[in-house]
Order: structure tokens, then sequence, then C-alpha cells
């Protein structure tokens, strides 16, 4: 059972718009930002945003992340067949000392 | 060019231990926090442990404590996860990852990662 709760799956038509969300509390999200991580199939995790909607040099601006209280969401728009991977969002958590995932979000291109 | 290289993998026993070794380059490595997170076969990522660049300050996952050991050689570029005790539920690729942030502060991510190392824990 992952501290963070994220949907175990979500789907899209190419070009479409999807929204992943994540959910936790005031130990983690509610008091810490949040980061998202992309694993396309049989590859490392890569940085996807970082505290909350900040996008690393390189990533598309049809990823963008947002948080509202103890919430956060993964949006992508113009979705690509290659964005088909997995998505995990995760924050750092005061009362465990350490770093919380969400189980992850495998996202489908029909 | 920023790169992490795990390696230490392998097959071993139940109760038995391993160390996990990762070389980085293309950064001071010395700067940074360095963390290890693993993923079990077919399942979600597990923070397992963070030190921060001057090994002052260490934290472990709940599931690993006691039986795993981080450290680091700032001299070598390296960063350690040493594993005793290890049971079944510890399969899993085990990636180094580098740190951008403070640790325990609002903002701690990690923006590289390396290509993961598995580890097998069967008889």
């Amino acid at each position: 059972q992952s501290v963070l709760t994220q949907p175990s799956s979500a789907s899209g038509t190419p070009g479409q718009r999807v929204t992943i969300s994540c959910s936790g509390s005031s130990s983690n999200i509610g008091s810490n930002t949040v980061n998202w991580y992309q694993q396309l199939p049989g590859t490392a995790p890569k940085l996807l945003i970082y505290s909350n909607n900040q996008r690393p040099s390189g990533v598309p601006d049809r990823f963008s992340g947002s948080k509202s209280g103890t919430s956060a969401s993964l949006a992508i728009s113009g979705l690509q067949s290659e964005d088909e991977a997995d998505y995990y969002c995760a924050a750092w958590d005061d009362s465990l000392n350490g770093v919380v995932f969400g189980g992850g979000t495998k996202l489908t291109v029909v | 060019e920023v790169q992490l290289v795990e390696s230490g993998g392998g097959l071993v026993k139940p109760g038995g231990s391993l160390r996990l070794s990762c070389a980085a380059s293309g950064f001071t490595f010395s700067s940074y926090n360095m963390n290890w997170v693993r993923q079990a076969p077919g399942k979600g990522l597990e923070w397992v442990s963070s030190i921060s660049s001057s090994s002052s300050y260490i934290f472990y996952a709940d599931s690993v404590k006691g039986r795993f050991t981080i450290s680091r050689d700032n001299a070598k570029n390296s960063l350690y996860l040493q594993m005793n005790s290890l049971r079944a539920e510890d399969t899993a690729v085990y990636y180094c990852a580098r740190a951008i942030g403070i640790l325990f502060s609002s903002s701690y991510y990690f923006d590289y990662w390396g290509q993961g190392t598995l580890v097998t824990v069967s008889s």
C-alpha cells in the first residue's frame, strides 16, 4: 500500500488531454512539493515535473503539474503514442523522514 | 554528462548479504545528496535510503532499517548500499539517484537515475 494514492491506470487517444491524480496527506503533499517521474517500458525512471509545476530542460510543455492542498495532478495535453509509460508522483514525508511514492499510473494511448 | 552506473547485483540466498555500488561521473559528486530507490518486479518505485553530501545525515525506509547501510566515498565518486539479512521481498532492481534539494526540506527530488542493478533473493 503506497503512501500516495494514484489511479492504477489511465488512457486516452492521440491528441487528447489526460490527467493523473495523486493524493496524499498533510505530512507529505500538504507540506512539501510534489515531483513526477516518467518510466518508459524497460527503462529507468526520468524526472518529468519537479517542485509541483516545474519542467526540467527537454521536457515538452505538453506536460504540466499542479498542486492543491494534499493533492496534486499531472496533465498531459496533445497525447502522443510515445507518452505510453508509467507515471509516479513523489514527495518528501515529514513524518516518515523519507521520500514517498505513489503506486504508479500506467498510461495507455489507444 | 551526468552518469550513474550501478553494479553488484546478483542472486543471493535468504539471509545472505550483498554490496551494491554506484559509480558517479560528470558532476561534483561531493556536492550532492544521493539515494537508493528500488523496484520489485512488476511493481512500483520504493525509496530505500538517502545520504547527505558529507554523510552527516542518513535516512532509511522502515522496510530496510537495521539491515541495510548506505555509505559514500567522495574521493572515489562512489555510493554504496550494504544489504544484510536479505529477504525474498528485497528482490528488486536497485537504482542509484542523484538528488536536488536539502534532506528533509520541502523540495527534494531525483534529477538523474542510473540504469539499475537487479538483486534476486531466492534459495
